[in-house]
This record gives structure tokens, sequence and C-alpha cells, in this order.
């Protein structure tokens, strides 16, 4: 079975920063991958999904990520954070199907003004 | 929000008892799913069902049934509650072959 690893458990970054977290899965196909963010007392939200074609993929909030078949990674990138994007973050692969998701335990990031 | 309800939001149950969780849909989508969000793990797949009377067992099933009787509803059970079930269970929907899910706003479930 698929499976994912998010290797940072929390990040911080200063308002105006950069953001990049990393995302790495497993899987012998070609994967289905997701990027969720949850914010306190709230459900997960979709943010962005690669299915196929261009590995650069655009998503809400200004956030984008890459999927880098040779690396394994999917990491999700933000030029510049607003205070608005403290949350946690999820990357999820899945199988090409409808069920059977597996997420990882999640990147907790704060943002510092 | 995004046609997904789950209720109750809050519950404190206690050791042994039976509790049922409900998840609302008003999507009419095929595909529903129950996951349990613990630190540390990310969220876990219960039990998920592709259509009326039609579920299947995740990753982490053992202690949880399921039923769907119609398209919006689908119900977790806890047939008798253990502190190891005390968790953030969220339920989620999909179209079949769009694969990103929406997801409640979760039920926290203490269990003393």
């Amino acid at each position: 079975a698929q499976s994912v690893t998010q290797p940072d458990i929390h990040i911080t970054v200063s308002e105006g920063a950069s953001l990049e977290l990393r995302c790495n899965y497993s899987y012998g196909a070609t994967p289905y991958l997701f990027w969720y963010v949850q914010s306190p007392g709230q459900g997960l939200q979709l943010l962005l999904k690669y299915f196929s074609g261009d590995t650069l993929v655009q998503g809400i909030k200004g956030f984008e990520a890459e999927f880098k078949r040779s690396q394994s990674s999917f990491n999700l990138r933000k030029p510049s954070v607003h205070w608005s994007d403290a949350a946690e973050y999820f990357c999820a692969v899945g199988a090409g199907n409808n069920n059977d998701m597996r997420f990882g335990a999640g990147t907790r990031l704060t943002v510092k003004p | 929000d995004a046609g997904i309800t789950q209720s109750p939001r809050h519950k404190v149950t206690e050791t042994g008892t039976p509790v049922t969780l409900r998840c609302h849909q008003t999507e009419n989508h095929r595909y529903m799913y129950w996951y349990r969000q613990d630190p540390g793990h990310g969220l876990r797949l219960i039990h998920y069902s592709y259509g009326v009377k039609d579920t299947d067992k995740g990753e982490v099933s053992d202690g949880y049934s399921v039923s769907r009787s119609k398209t919006e509803d689908f119900l977790l059970t806890l047939e008798s509650a253990t502190s190891s079930q005390t968790s953030v269970y969220f339920c989620a929907i999909s179209v079949q072959g769009d694969y990103g899910y929406t997801f409640g706003s979760g039920t926290r479930l203490t269990v003393v």
C-alpha cells in the first residue's frame, strides 16, 4: 500500500518569507498526490492535487507544489507567507481510485509577525 | 459549507457504551468515508462506502461498524467505546473519478 512521510512536524517562518513543506511518498505506480490544509477546529480543505501532466501544480491561496518522480517528492511552496496561512498541512497519496487515500502525519506551520 | 455536516460536534461518553456518529451530505456523492485523526498519525481510514449498503473496511476498522441506508447518510458506530477510541472523527465525501475529498468539520469524541 502507498504511504506518505512528512519529515517536518513543525515549521516556523516569518510573515512575508517563502515557505516549502516537504512530502515524500512511497507507491509503486503513478501516484495521485494531494495537499490539504486544516485550520484549528476545522476539517481539511483541499489545496491542490496532481494526477498527471505538468509536474508543477497551482492551487488555491497562492500555493503550488512540484511533483518529482525521481525523488518521490511532492513539496508544497508559497513565495510569501501570510499570517492567515498558520495551520496544519497534510500531504496525501492515492492509488487512482476512490477508496484508498493515505495521509501523512502533518506539518504544523507557525507564522511569526 | 460544502454540503457535509457531522453530528454531534462534541461528545463525551463512558467506556463500554455504544456511540453513533452521523455524517450527512447534500451533494449526492457516491463515496463517503470515516477517518480518525490522532496526533502523530495524521488521518487514518476507518471505513468507507461506495454506495447505499456498500461499505468496506479501512486500515483501522477494529471496534467500528458503519451503515449507509441512504445516499446522504453514513453512520459510524462504536459498539462498546474504549479509551483508545478517544479521537477526532472526520467524515469525507468524493465523486467517482475525482479523488479530492471534501471533509466535514469533525466530531471530537472523548471516552472516559
